[in-house]
């Protein structure tokens, strides 16, 4: 079961500058996307969400691309810091009130 | 900011035995979610339950799983019958809304060891 895939398992980027990460879907019924961030030993912690009548959605440092004909939605950090070196999950779903479906996660590391 | 709280942190157990997972979900959320990630693996969804009974569930949630809200607080996972398979951290999660789209909300997760 590969409804949603993140197909970089890592990235490095300097502080200051634009992290992008990448996530892919299969699932044309989805219409509700998230991104988490998770810290080891913690719980993935909501970080920005975007549904389907959207191509975009901001919250400060943080925005999400969602591109529904290509199946690909994006988060991109900027400037990027330090205490953003986490691993970040996208997540998928049919509807409110439904399952997420999670991808595998990209780890980050912002490089001081 | 309110948060789900889950206990244990860390719960060993031999193969075979029972175990309780707990989750207080965060107080004013309607649905709650029971999720496991296997070490290595992605997050996985076990179970949503929305007014007293289960909403939905994966093909992971067999027999063996069961959940419960024993009181207006607590939303617990019973899992009979332990396997070594059963071993990974387990989220509890809670949403706000029966309706929209509204984020997940997950605790910090108990690590269960089967032995």
């Amino acid at each position: 079961d590969q409804q949603v895939k993140q197909n970089s398992p890592s990235l490095s980027v300097q502080e200051g500058r634009i992290s992008i990460l990448n996530c892919d879907y299969t699932n044309s019924m989805f219409d509700y996307f998230l991104w988490y961030k998770k810290y080891p030993a913690e719980g993935p912690t909501f970080l920005i969400s975007i549904s389907s009548i959207k191509d975009k959605n901001e919250d400060g440092r943080f925005t999400v691309f969602l591109n529904k004909s290509a199946k690909h939605l994006s988060l991109h950090i900027v400037p990027s810091q330090p205490g953003d070196s986490a691993v970040y999950f996208c997540a998928a779903s049919e509807r409110a009130g439904n399952q997420f479906y999670f991808g595998t996660g990209t780890s980050l590391t912002v490089i001081p | 900011e309110p948060e789900v709280t889950q206990t244990p942190s860390h719960q060993v157990t031999q193969m075979g035995q029972e175990v309780i997972l707990r989750c207080v979900p965060i107080s004013n959320h309607l649905y709650f979610y029971w999720y496991r990630q296997i070490l290595g693996q992605k997050v996985e969804f076990l179970v949503s339950f929305y007014n007293n009974e289960i909403s939905e569930k994966s093909e992971i949630f067999d027999d063996q799983f069961s959940v419960e809200r024993p009181d207006g607080s607590n939303f617990t996972l019973k899992i009979r019958s332990t396997k070594l398979e059963d071993s990974a951290m387990y989220f509890c999660a809670s949403s706000e809304w029966a309706g929209g789209f509204q984020p997940q909300h997950f605790g910090d997760g108990t690590r269960l060891s089967i032995l």
